[in-house]
C-alpha cells in the first residue's frame, strides 16, 4: 500500500535543460509535501516543500507544483546542473502526524 | 558541525547478535525519528519520539527498542539480529509542533549488514 509513488526510477537530463520529477499520491489527508535530495552514502537533505493550500512554491532554480485534483506533484529544476545529480524523494505528511511517507525515489543524472 | 549525527556509519554483524545505533542532534529539536531504507530503497518510518516520549511505533518487531535518554538523543537497540534487518537506518529530527515541524533533518545513515 504505497501512498506516495514515484513511477520513474531514473531520469537523465542534459545540463542546462529542465528536469521534471513527478510524484503521485493516494492519501487525500496529506496536507504538506516535501522534496528531499539524497547523495550516495549521505542522508536525505530537505530541498523544498509545499502546503496543500498552494499550487506552486518556488525557491531559486527549484519549483514544486501541486495539482490536488489529480493528486500529483512535480519538481522542476531549471537550469539543471551536474551537482543536481542525486536521488530525489517526494514525501507527504499529515499535519500533526509527525510522519513522512516517502516515495521510492527517482535517480536524476545530469549529463554535461 | 554536524546537525544530526549517527554512529556507527557501518555495522557488519552475525545473525543473532544484539547491536545498538546511536543518534544525536544539536538542533534543539523536540522530535526525533528512526527510518529504515530497505533493499528496494523505500524509506519507511519506524519510530518517533517527542521530548523523550514515544509517539509513533510503526508495527516494528519488538526486537527493535528505541531509547531516548534526553531529547537530543534517540538510540536504536536491535536484539537477535536477522538477515532481513540488513538495511540503511536513518535518524532524523524536526522542530516543535507549533513551528515548521513537517521538515525533518536527517543523519547520514547507518549501513547495517547482517551475515
Amino acid at each position: 500500500d504505497q501512498q506516495v509513488k514515484q513511477n520513474s526510477p531514473s531520469l537523465s537530463v542534459q545540463e542546462g535543460r529542465i528536469s521534471i520529477l513527478n510524484c503521485d499520491y493516494t492519501n487525500s489527508m496529506f496536507d504538506y509535501f516535501l522534496w528531499y535530495k539524497k547523495y550516495p552514502a549521505e542522508g536525505p537533505t530537505f530541498l523544498i516543500s509545499i502546503s496543500s493550500i498552494k499550487d506552486k512554491n518556488e525557491d531559486g532554480r527549484f519549483t514544486v507544483f501541486l495539482n490536488k485534483s489529480a493528486k500529483h506533484l512535480s519538481l522542476h529544476i531549471v537550469p539543471s546542473q551536474p551537482g543536481d545529480s542525486a536521488v530525489y524523494f517526494c514525501a507527504g505528511v499529515i499535519q500533526g502526524a509527525q510522519k513522512l511517507v516517502f516515495g521510492q525515489g527517482t535517480r536524476l543524472t545530469i549529463n554535461p | 558541525d554536524t546537525a544530526v549525527s549517527q554512529t556507527p556509519k557501518y555495522l557488519v554483524t552475525q545473525m543473532g547478535n544484539d547491536k545498538s545505533i546511536k543518534c544525536e542532534q544539536n538542533l534543539g529539536h523536540d522530535t526525533m525519528y528512526w527510518y529504515k531504507q530497505d533493499s528496494k530503497k523505500f524509506l519507511k518510518i519506524m519510530f518517533s519520539y517527542n521530548n523523550k516520549e514515544l509517539i509513533i511505533n510503526e508495527t516494528v518487531p519488538n526486537r527493535f527498542s528505541p531509547k531516548s535518554p534526553d531529547k537530543a538523543h534517540l538510540n536504536l537497540h536491535i536484539n537477535s539480529l536477522e538477515l532481513g534487518d540488513s538495511a540503511v537506518y536513518f535518524c532524523a529530527s524536526s522542530l516543535p509542533l507549533a513551528d515548521d515541524q513537517e521538515t525533518q533533518y536527517f543523519g547520514p545513515g547507518t549501513r547495517l549488514l547482517v551475515l
